[in-house]
């Protein structure tokens, strides 16, 4: 069974930063693309940023695009979301996401529980 | 990347069909076969429903069915149930290399 666990988010101060990681089991996470899709309090969906199998290609929304990092470790089977400068705006939540169909990665059939992740003074 | 547009609300009656519209562009529901559908109820992760405008993941019923015309693709769930009420999202593959989701849309069963 497919299992995707978040973890590392909190309250942080405008301008802060955090670094979220998304532990993966239950299916070889070495061969799969990964995302993060996050949710603002009472909004809609927002796919965040993706990264290839071995790393190599990493995309973002134009929003996070220089405050945002997206990694992984593959021995580790762990992705990361390192998010620096953060505004008012990346309140959500922040879900870990992937598609078990190889070498695609715009749909998603599992998703973590999500983290919450609050930036306010 | 502007988000794909869906109406804010849709109900129906038990046992009727509604249709879910989801408009975007050339650059993105128009460009490419890569339109997917997410249920999502209160306080959990969202559920895929559709994906490549008319493909069902295995275990979804078959009350739930895409299509696509043009920059508009559109989900229909036929014989509405109590369990379907839900918050629906489309998304889409963009030529940016990026994925965009539409702003969701309420069913409600009345």
């Amino acid at each position: 069974e497919v299992q995707l666990v978040e973890s590392g988010g909190g309250l942080v101060q405008p301008g802060g930063s955090l670094r979220l990681s998304c532990a993966a089991s239950g299916f070889t996470f070495s061969n799969y693309w990964m995302s993060w899709v996050r949710q603002a309090p009472g909004k809609g969906l927002e796919w965040v940023a993706n990264i290839k199998q071995d790393g190599s290609e990493k995309y973002y929304v134009d929003p996070v695009k220089g405050r945002f990092t997206i990694s992984r470790d593959n021995a580790k089977r762990s992705l990361f979301l390192q998010m620096n400068s953060l505004r008012a705006e990346d309140t959500a939540v922040y879900y870990c996401a992937h598609t078990s169909t190889a070498g695609r990665w715009a749909f998603f059939e599992n998703w973590g529980q999500g983290t919450l992740v609050t930036v306010s003074s | 990347q502007s988000a794909l547009t869906q109406p804010a609300s849709v109900s129906g009656s038990p046992g009727q069909s509604i249709t879910i519209s989801c408009t975007g562009t050339s650059s993105d529901v128009g460009a490419y076969n890569s339109v997917s559908w997410y249920q999502q109820r209160p306080g959990k992760a969202p559920k895929l429903m559709i994906y490549d405008v008319s493909n069902r993941p295995s275990g979804v019923s078959n009350r739930f069915s895409g299509s696509k015309s043009g920059n508009t693709a559109s989900l229909t769930i036929s014989g509405l149930q109590a369990e379907d009420e839900a918050d629906y999202y489309c998304s889409s593959y963009t030529n940016s290399v990026t994925l965009v989701f539409g702003p969701g849309t309420k069913v409600t069963v009345l």
